[in-house]
């Protein structure tokens, strides 16, 4: 079975350019989340829906940052304008279930390999 | 509010060593899951355990093995016999269900480097 899909692996913008990261989840599972991994902070949540609507956007840092999820297949975390501060790797991930109680073995949290964006 | 401490950043062995690497976690919550991802060089996030707070048996899968102790709030992993496809970064998280619900609280990561 294919897993969460991120796109693009790698990319590299100047600082001001719209940054587009793109997730497919895996087939089925109706939760979706944005982590986002810098040296500094280390793994944090950004967002996640249920259903394809957002649930939590608390950790959102800030206006330039914007998530959608228009189908149960697709989501984009955008940022807009791009700062050299947003360079880290950006995880998507989806699962069955919201919450961490229905998790097990089986059934979890599964993560993309990451898109590793860098703002120069 | 929840914290997870991983103090290990870095750790290095020789193969076939054991290694233990550490987690203490913080929380208020009386329900909570604790978590092990392993993270190798190519990037993504694997998982490799979840616990309940409910759960003190030690876990154990094949060369892994998992340690909880809630009275030193500590859910600790070891590698024995370790092996060079061991090398990655290990994070600890943790969940609580009345707070947190889907997020994942991460530690700062262990990067283990396996010798041959």
């Amino acid at each position: 079975d294919a897993g969460v899909i991120q796109s693009p692996r790698h990319e590299v913008t100047e600082m001001g350019q719209e940054v587009t990261l793109r997730c497919k989840p895996i087939s089925g599972h109706d939760y979706l989340f944005w982590y986002r991994q810098t040296m500094m902070r280390g793994l944090e949540l950004l967002i996640y829906f249920n259903n394809n609507v957002p649930i939590d956007d608390s950790g959102m840092p800030e206006d330039r940052f914007s998530a959608k999820m228009p189908n149960a297949s697709f989501s984009t975390l955008k940022i807009q304008p791009s700062e050299p501060r947003d360079s880290a790797v950006y995880f998507c991930a989806s699962s069955l279930a919201g919450t961490a109680m229905s998790w097990s073995s089986g059934n979890t949290i599964y993560f993309g390999e990451g898109s590793w964006l860098t703002v120069v | 509010a929840q914290k997870v401490t991983q103090a290990q950043t870095e750790i290095s062995v020789v193969e076939k060593e054991d290694v233990t690497l550490d987690c203490v976690y913080e929380t208020r919550d009386t329900t909570y899951y604790l978590f092990w991802y392993k993270q190798p060089p190519s990037g993504e996030l694997v998982f490799l355990i979840r616990r309940n707070s409910f759960d003190e048996q030690n876990e154990i899968s094949g060369r892994y093995s998992w340690n909880f102790q809630k009275s030193t709030s500590s859910f600790n992993f070891t590698i024995t016999a370790s092996q060079v496809v061991d090398s990655a970064v290990y994070f600890c998280a943790l969940s609580e269900e009345k707070t947190s619900g889907s997020r994942l609280t991460f530690g700062e990561g262990t990067q283990l480097t396996v010798n041959p």
